[in-house]
């Protein structure tokens, strides 16, 4: 199993350009999330989603949209980039919250630089 | 908005010492605390976690001593090697229905002299 894999694993935007990310894990995991971090902020929550078709704002969800068509796939867009946005990106997913296994499983990050 | 604060932001220890990571929340609601290690240019992983029934959990070098009424818990690592060198949070529910929400703590960079 590859677990959770990201890709881009780098990119750099100008600002104002559009770019989306692409989560996929092979898991069978119901709930998949997105996170931020930044130097001295640990990670912050953007969205999330309990399940396909659905998504939810997290800590900090302005200037991001998501989407989970597949129950394998989450997508996370800029739409305007900015130089705010400049972060490692990591996505995780796990099991329904509450079963045995409460654990976040991460990708390896997509470093994300916005000039 | 559950925070939590994590000491220190940076931690020297020498090899076989003893590495003590804190942190503390604010809303006692929440029911599960775990800690995160994560190495260089990879994701962060799992490595152990506590409910507040217990005061304490052990696995292998690593312990979690947790502290109710101080609303407080901390990583000890016990005869700490270089291959333990990576970035610790400490995380917490995030409020509200968790959803595997978690609020991570600021990191914690831990150096372990040969």
């Amino acid at each position: 199993n590859a677990g959770v894999t990201q890709t881009p694993k780098f990119r750099v935007l100008k600002t104002g350009q559009s770019m989306t990310l692409l989560c996929a894990q092979d898991m069978n995991h119901e709930y998949m999330y997105w996170y931020r971090q930044d130097p001295g902020m640990g990670l912050r929550l953007i969205h999330y989603s309990v399940g396909e078709g659905t998504t939810a704002k997290g800590e900090v969800p302005d200037g991001y949209n998501v989407s989970r068509l597949k129950k394998q796939n989450f997508l996370l867009g800029l739409e305007s980039a900015a130089p705010s946005q400049t972060s490692v990106y990591f996505c995780a997913s796990s099991y329904r919250w509450g079963e045995t296994n409460e654990k976040l499983f991460f990708g390896s990050g997509t470093q994300l630089s916005v000039l | 908005q559950q925070q939590v604060k994590q000491s220190p932001q940076s931690l020297i220890v020498q090899k076989g010492g003893i590495s003590i990571i804190n942190c503390a929340y604010e809303n006692t609601a929440f029911d599960y605390f775990p800690w995160y290690q994560q190495f260089p240019g990879k994701g962060p992983a799992l490595l152990i976690a506590i409910r507040p029934d217990v005061s304490e959990k052990k696995e292998g070098r690593f312990t979690i001593s947790f502290n109710k009424s101080a609303k407080q818990f901390s990583l000890h690592i016990m005869d700490s090697q270089p291959g333990d060198s990576a970035t610790y949070f400490c995380a917490a529910p995030a409020g509200g229905t968790s959803y595997g929400k978690l609020t991570f703590g600021q990191g914690t960079i831990l150096t372990v002299h040969p």
